[in-house]
């Protein structure tokens, strides 16, 4: 069983629809990182979060650390939203261990 | 700032060829990683530099080598390259003074055939 695991793999929506992106672990971790990866590869940093809630523009994250699971979620979504999301925890200081991703395709 | 950049973008190479992969950061960072990324996985860390001068194994470290030139530099040696390497490669970088969060590179595109 992966460390971390993210659902849905695939994610299609229309635009203006609300969007929930899950991340589940299994291990104890140091914080929560969601990432943006873009069609052309690049990959951002979008939240670093070790409790509750934070909120970016039209982006929520947030964590659950008993339960160990953590949501994304886009509001009013747009086709530039069109991504793939990965979900990484942090052990320690240095190692991030990945999810495979939610790819989001956003319909106009 | 030209943040992270990574050389080359794209490389074809045969079966035991060597290469090195280049990566500088400019944002003055003390922590930096190599990571390969393979369709259906998730990213996955072959070695990082806590600091210059220092050199530490990741996950997937077997088949690679690494130097940490300089603050600035940080690049990934493949010495008899192998199929299993064709990967999608990231370079990233932290504020390890001040900040957990990386910032990535563009990535370089390998095909070992």
């Amino acid at each position: 069983k992966n460390e971390v695991e993210q659902s849905p793999q695939n994610l299609t929506a229309q635009e203006g629809e609300f969007i929930t992106i899950n991340c589940s672990y299994s291990v104890g971790i140091s914080a929560l990182h969601w990432l943006q990866q873009h069609p052309g590869g690049g990959i951002v940093s979008l939240f670093m979060l070790s409790s509750g809630k934070k909120k970016h523009g039209r982006l929520i994250a947030t964590i659950n650390i008993q339960e160990k699971h953590s949501s994304l979620h886009i509001t009013a979504s747009h086709p530039r939203d069109s991504a793939v999301y990965i979900c990484a925890v942090r052990r320690g200081s240095e190692k991030l261990v990945f999810g495979k991703g939610t790819k989001l395709t956003v319909n106009p | 700032n030209a943040g992270v950049t990574q050389t080359p973008k794209f490389q074809v190479l045969k079966t035991g060829q060597s290469m090195t992969l280049q990566c500088a950061q400019d944002m003055n960072h003390n922590s930096m990683y190599w990571y390969r990324q393979d369709p259906g996985m998730g990213l996955r860390l072959i070695y990082y530099s806590a600091s210059e001068g220092t050199t530490d194994k990741g996950e997937v470290p077997n088949g690679y080598n690494v130097s940490r030139l300089n603050k600035r530099e940080f690049s990934l040696r493949l010495e008899s390259a192998a199929p299993s390497q064709t990967s999608v490669y990231f370079c990233a970088s932290r504020d390890s003074l001040s900040s957990y969060e990386q910032y990535f590179g563009p990535g370089t595109r390998l095909t070992v055939t």
